[in-house]
């Protein structure tokens, strides 16, 4: 069975910080991973994925993440947050092997940012 | 591309009524999947079809709630009846085989 662990409900950045939302997965097989940010009232929309490529991982809006196989980790980091990415962000996780599609979803964290 | 398109956007309703969400999903995509949304459980899976077929329903809830998808381009569904814990903010996503999952804006359901 895989799973996701978000560290954090709550991150709370002053503008031009570092941005730093911690993703653990467990996985029996190698797996795929994902990170989703959701604006109020709005769905999911991908930010970055990792598919057993280059285990840096560069996404939308600044974001990236890096692939972390010794710690099971995933984290997505911004160098400088902006006001515009107060936001949830859901890390999420899939097989890479055969036909099993379903993405498990971490609790999501909801990042503030401060003026 | 339009993306992936659900309708009503709000729906409010009585206990004990019928409620039925749609969701078209971008073309192309042999994927679909229902998710529920609440504060206290997060986002969870209800079913996801491959080409048109149910593969996982497990996360349906109980037998008031049914899925159903005629062809490539549609798919719905149906809470009978519904009740007040049902209010959640419903999404549709659609993908291929490429695992990345596309999500529509959802449907914010309440039950009264």
């Amino acid at each position: 069975a895989q799973s996701v662990t978000q560290l954090g409900s709550h991150v709370s950045v002053s503008e031009g910080a570092l941005v730093l939302l911690r993703c653990n997965y467990s996985s029996s097989v190698p797996p795929y991973l994902f990170w989703y940010v959701q604006y109020p009232n709005q769905g999911l929309q991908l930010l970055l994925k990792y598919t057993s490529a280059a285990t840096l991982v560069k996404g939308i809006n600044g974001f990236e993440a890096e692939f972390k196989k010794s710690e099971t980790s995933f984290h997505l980091t911004k160098p400088s947050a902006h006001m515009s990415d107060a936001a949830e962000y859901f890390c999420a996780v899939s097989h890479s092997g055969g036909s099993n599609y379903k993405l498990t979803f971490g609790k999501g964290t909801l990042l503030t940012v401060n003026p | 591309d339009a993306g992936v398109i659900q309708s009503p956007r709000h729906e409010v309703t009585e206990m004990g009524q019928e409620v039925t969400l749609r969701c078209k999903p971008i073309s192309g995509h042999d994927y679909l999947f229902w998710y529920r949304q609440t504060m206290m459980r997060g986002l969870e899976l209800l079913i996801y079809f491959n080409n048109n077929v149910p593969i996982d329903d497990s996360g349906m809830p109980e037998d008031r709630f049914s899925a159903k998808m005629p062809n490539a381009s549609f798919s719905t569904l149906k809470i009978q009846p519904s009740e007040p814990r049902d209010s959640a903010v419903y999404f549709c996503a659609s993908s291929s085989r490429r695992h990345t999952q596309y999500f529509g804006p959802g449907t914010r359901l309440t039950v009264l």
